[in-house]
């Protein structure tokens, strides 16, 4: 069935650092891939995101790529701030039902 | 403009009850979809809802049900409740079914015991 694994689960960083979550896809009717950043006790938010016909793309310091072939798509984070930690959460959405799928989340802390 | 709202933000049951959650869309989204979220398992797909009828489904047993009203509000039922079902459920409202963003409500809180 469909399903998006994403990865590390838990990640570190010093602030100042970069830092990469990776997702993978199963549907290849999947052609809307978002991001989105979920802060301690608030609602999910759109950060970025990418459509299949993109290779990448770049927004200050978050950026996306998507390697359609390989059915991965990655997150960027440049240059990390403590606000940057939270819980992001990837997804792929599937071009005929519209169908959302989300990854199990990556819970990013920045060290100050 | 205001956001998603659900209702209630926080509620106890207790097993074999059965709870009802609200949620209002954005004005002028048609397309509300409800997420059940819990530590480890990230954001599973309930159902979604596009002009008061059911247009996709995520697998879980039919204790779980859901729908919408002509206003595109949102309604999700959970009957014979189980401790599993404790979670926080999230509706997200977009403005149509291929529009990207999805917008969410800030949850409601379940806790069975």
């Amino acid at each position: 069935g469909e399903n998006v694994e994403q990865h590390p689960s838990t990640l570190s960083v010093q602030e100042g650092d970069s830092a990469v979550i990776k997702c993978t896809y199963s549907d290849s009717a999947s052609n809307y891939f978002p991001w989105y950043k979920q802060e301690l006790g608030k609602r999910p938010q759109l950060i970025i995101d990418i459509r299949s016909n993109v290779g990448e793309k770049k927004d200050q310091r978050i950026a996306v790529t998507l390697n359609k072939t390989a059915k991965h798509f990655s997150l960027h984070i440049t240059e990390t701030q403590p606000e940057d930690s939270a819980v992001y959460f990837c997804a792929a959405r599937d071009s005929g039902t519209y169908k959302y799928i989300f990854g199990t989340g990556t819970r990013l802390k920045v060290l100050a | 403009k205001a956001g998603v709202t659900q209702t209630p933000r926080y509620l106890i049951k207790t097993r074999g009850q059965q709870v009802t959650l609200s949620c209002s869309p954005i004005s002028g989204h048609r397309s509300v979809s409800w997420y059940q979220q819990t530590p480890g398992q990230g954001l599973q797909f309930l159902f979604e809802y596009f002009s008061e009828t059911q247009r996709n489904k995520g697998n879980f047993p039919g204790r779980f049900s859901g729908r919408q009203f002509s206003n595109s509000r949102s309604e999700m039922n959970v009957s014979t409740l189980e401790l599993g079902d404790s979670a926080l459920y999230l509706c997200a409202s977009s403005k149509d079914l291929n529009t990207g963003e999805l917008f969410f409500g800030e949850g409601s809180r379940l806790t069975v015991l």
